[in-house]
């Protein structure tokens, strides 16, 4: 059974902190790796799909990062804001279908 | 482009009920995939449908089977609801050509059972 790992599981920071996450997934048969936000009461929105190692990633102040070989991926965001609080999930790409890990909940204080 | 629809939103149902859930896809898209979430659960994959074939499915038990029709709606059925069932059902559209395929997901189902 594959298994993805999300670490840390909550993570409360304060506005302007830089905060990272980690993803970690098998680094055997790797395809891709998607992360999504998910903000409550709303449906999860597609950040990244990093499909090649070293990739990296950057949407506004959100940026990725990828190494297959050692099966992680970093998620930065610089300078965080109350509107980036969300769950940020990240799934593998097992050949056809999407394995989620259970997410990491960011709360952003003003 | 409107996005992924889902019906209910909320559902009150008891155990030994059955239910039907309903997914409207991405207009193009022809791919549907269900995931359950509970607490403390990352999303857990159920099945996928496209073209109307069950492509996929996860390790769930028999009560959950889905079905979709010519114009790539989808609907998930649960028989015999459990108190473990209360969840939230989110399905994902994608279009599928190319790969990896980006999917893209409704705002859910909440289902209690009591």
């Amino acid at each position: 059974i594959l298994n993805v790992e999300q670490s840390p599981q909550s993570l409360h920071v304060q506005e302007g902190d830089s905060t990272n996450f980690t993803c970690s997934f098998p680094s055997s048969n790797f395809y891709a790796l998607h992360w999504y936000r998910w903000e409550t009461a709303k449906s999860p929105e597609a950040l990244f799909v990093m499909t090649l190692n070293g990739d990296e990633k950057k949407k506004g102040q959100i940026s990725a990062t990828l190494n297959t070989k050692e099966g992680y991926s970093y998620l930065y965001i610089k300078g965080s804001q109350p509107e980036d609080s969300a769950t940020y999930l990240c799934a593998f790409h097992d050949t056809d279908k999407l394995i989620f890990g259970t997410g990491t909940r960011l709360q952003v204080f003003p | 482009k409107a996005g992924v629809t889902q019906t209910p939103r909320y559902l009150i149902k008891t155990r030994g009920q059955q239910v039907t859930l309903s997914c409207s896809p991405i207009s193009g898209h022809r791919s549907v995939s269900w995931y359950q979430q509970t607490p403390g659960q990352g999303l857990q994959f159920l099945f996928e449908y496209f073209s109307e074939t069950q492509r996929n499915k996860g390790n769930f038990p028999g009560r959950f089977s889905g079905r979709q029709f010519s114009n790539s709606r989808s609907e998930m059925n649960v028989s015999t609801l459990e108190l473990g069932d209360s969840a939230l059902y989110l399905c994902a559209s994608s279009f599928r050509t190319g790969y990896p395929w980006e999917q893209y997901f409704g705002p859910g189902t909440r289902l209690t059972v009591t």
